[in-house]
């Protein structure tokens, strides 16, 4: 059972431009929402990370957006540059308790110079 | 300070053989969490280690296998390879439990079973 659902797979956004990648969830007792960005060759890193208390959390380019009663959240890169080139994955899990981290299957993202 | 490290980064096996794969956390950390990565499955999550116990368990068969020692470094195992064990194994550490703190991850076995 996918609890996280990602799309699209794959993006393709010209430099300069924004990237929106979506992200729902089905188990409401999920509390902490991370995005992780993952380069060719390396392991994924911590981008940006909201709890359902806010509604959007932005840093630098990189902005969550949070909809709880949808069950939904989102990755926004504004000014998108060729160096943001990656594979991002959305996550989800409860802070504390025997909850396991559950990821989203990941977007592809190509900028175009 | 240094990261996570993996090792070997790279590992050809053929079915039916058993592997080792092996992590170094972050200096400090007493969390080790093993995830599978596949184009078909994404990321998903095999155990967590915290101070030498495994904390939690996801959905694999009795073959995938861990330990963590008592410096915080972990290793898994795999038995019976299977082709469909080809894939990149990620550990990611964390100063305390995963699910309290944020995870850092180490750049990945990358295993092919011929």
């Amino acid at each position: 059972q996918q609890q996280v659902k990602q799309s699209p797979q794959s993006l393709i956004v010209q430099k300069g431009g924004i990237s929106i990648i979506n992200c729902a969830y089905e188990n409401t007792a999920f509390d902490y929402f991370p995005w992780y960005q993952q380069f060719p060759g390396k392991g994924p890193a911590l981008l940006i990370a909201i709890r359902p208390d806010v509604s959007e959390k932005k840093e630098g380019r990189f902005t969550i957006s949070f909809n709880k009663s949808a069950k939904q959240f989102s990755l926004h890169i504004m000014d998108s540059q060729p160096g943001d080139s990656a594979t991002y994955f959305c996550a989800a899990s409860r802070r504390g308790g025997s909850y396991i981290p559950t990821f989203g299957r990941g977007t592809s993202l190509i900028v175009h110079p | 300070k240094a990261g996570v490290t993996q090792t070997p980064r790279y590992l050809i096996k053929t079915r039916g053989q058993q592997v080792t794969l092996s992590c170094s956390p972050i200096s400090g950390h007493r969390s080790v969490s093993w995830y599978q990565q596949t184009p078909g499955q994404g990321l998903q999550f095999l155990f967590e280690y915290f101070s030498e116990t495994q904390r939690n368990k996801g959905n694999f068969p009795g073959r995938f296998s861990g330990r963590q020692f008592s410096n915080s470094r972990s290793e898994m195992n795999v038995s019976t390879l299977e082709l469909g064990d080809s894939a990149l194994y990620l550990c990611a550490s964390s100063p305390g439990i995963a699910n309290t703190y944020e995870q850092y991850f180490g750049p990945g076995t990358r295993l092919t079973v011929t």
